[in-house]
């Protein structure tokens, strides 16, 4: 258990309204990942972070930003959710500190949302 | 760039036979290669892992994967199908390395859901 949870755990917004997920992490792991998972695609990389206020796009970051302002914390915001960010979030830290092509990858719970 | 082909986006068997989950990966730097499996509303979990030590990697619940080079392939298999291996799993690949030896994320395949037939 790599003490990562993800809040909410469900959510329903309509079109053009802001969403913030939050993940948390409790041992103090240096890379954090964002994810969607979406039927017929997989999971897709959003965005991840390196570090206290270090971020980076991944494929699909158009519409999502990120922030991180604390170790434990990595949060992902919808400025203005559309219908086509309905999807699965999964939330992500890599095992060691250097966060190297290696290194496991271990996964939220995952939050669903729903954009109406 | 990489890129994770799973062949088959579902794949039935029957409890007891050969499970056979195919992956072909596309990579311009020395792949690092990963098997996940997701159950129903949960997250992901790690079945094993390629990092260049072994070609034939043992995993978690029985399953294995071989690293193929020639034919840049990874494909889990299970000798024995049991009614809990019923779930989707993802192959995925190592993303870029940076000069601080970081990676950017997973690539992941499709997903291949698995089917147990009593």
């Amino acid at each position: 258990d790599a003490g990562i949870t993800q809040s909410p755990r469900h959510k329903v917004t309509e079109t053009g309204t802001p969403v913030t997920l939050r993940c948390h992490q409790t041992e103090n792991h240096r890379y954090m990942y964002w994810y969607r998972q979406d039927p017929g695609h997989g999971l897709r990389l959003i965005h991840y972070s390196y570090g206290v206020k270090d971020t980076d796009k991944g494929e699909v970051s158009d519409g999502y930003s990120v922030s991180r302002s604390k170790t434990e914390d990595f949060l992902l915001t919808l400025e203005s959710a559309t219908s086509s960010q309905t999807s699965v979030y999964f939330c992500a830290i890599s095992e060691s500190a250097s966060g190297g092509p290696t290194d496991t990858q271990y996964f939220g719970p995952g939050t669903r949302l729903t954009v109406l | 760039a990489q890129s994770v082909t799973q062949l088959g986006s579902h794949v039935s068997v029957s409890e007891g036979a050969l499970v056979l989950l195919r992956c072909n990966y596309s990579s311009s730097v020395p792949p690092y290669l990963f098997w996940y499996v997701q159950y129903p509303n949960q997250g992901l979990q790690l079945l094993l892992k390629y990092t260049s030590a072994a070609t034939l990697v043992k995993g978690i619940n029985g399953f294995e994967a071989e690293f193929k080079k020639s034919e840049t392939s990874f494909h889990l298999t299970k000798p024995s199908a049991h009614m809990s291996d019923a779930a989707e799993y993802f192959c995925a690949v190592s993303g870029r390395v940076y000069s601080g030896g970081g990676a950017d994320g997973l690539t992941f395949g499709k997903g291949t859901h698995l089917i147990i037939q009593p």
